[in-house]
């Protein structure tokens, strides 16, 4: 399969621990984006990385969360200190930048349940 | 980005033709109109893109009138297999933020 993928895919946590959740994109994919999503809700955009660099974070994204993209290939997206409200489907998303018609594709996503 | 209004939910039976459309009337010049199709605990899955008039792909076909004000996603036949939710996304080619609304949630019935 050389589609997105994302690990791991269910995580539950106590409030107040420390979570990761990594993504890989489809290799050659310089873009990569993390999204959340809530119960009933479509995604929402967290974070843009092209290549490396991150260069868009959203207002979502407080300072208890963080990513990185060493190397241009997989991400991390760290939660420090998770809250009962940061629980979420955390959807990973990568595309090639070929100017129009650009198109992300989606992993399976890591579901979260702060307890 | 601009802004897209579909329907919140579809109801469709097995082997009839779905079409489920969205209005995007602010859409810009170098905007595109994505579908993406998403079941339950699962990520969205990219259904089709276009810019103008029709394409069609082994899975749907995306019609866009002159004036790319709307855009309507055409389900052929569908199956028990097609309910789920469907998201209408305009956006800039290159860099794209996707902006999803609540989606319209397609339920097929036997």
């Amino acid at each position: 399969d050389t589609g997105v993928s994302q690990d791991p895919r269910h995580k539950i946590t106590k409030r107040g621990q420390n979570v990761t959740f990594r993504c890989d994109p489809i290799s050659e994919h310089n873009r990569l984006y993390w999204y959340r999503q809530t119960l009933g809700q479509g995604p929402e955009f967290l974070t843009y990385f092209q290549n490396e660099a991150q260069l868009e974070k959203s207002r979502l994204l407080s300072d208890r969360f963080s990513a990185e993209r060493p190397k241009g290939s997989f991400s991390t997206l760290e939660i420090q200190r998770t809250e009962q409200g940061d629980s979420a489907m955390y959807l990973c998303a990568s595309s090639l930048s070929a100017g129009a018609g650009e198109t992300q594709y989606f992993g399976p996503g890591t579901r979260l349940l702060v307890l | 980005l601009a802004k897209t209004t579909q329907p919140i939910s579809m109801d469709s039976y097995e082997g009839q033709e779905v079409n489920i459309t969205c209005s995007h009337n602010n859409i810009a010049t170098n905007d595109y109109i994505t579908w993406y199709q998403q079941f339950p605990s699962q990520g969205p899955r990219f259904i089709i893109q276009g810019y103008k008039t029709k394409v069609t792909n082994e899975v749907a076909s995306l019609f866009i009138p002159a004036d790319r004000k709307s855009s309507t996603l055409s389900l052929p036949r569908v199956s028990l297999s097609d309910t789920a939710v469907y998201y209408c996304l305009v956006g800039a080619g290159g860099y794209n933020k996707l902006i999803f609304g609540a989606g319209t949630r397609l339920a097929v019935h036997p």
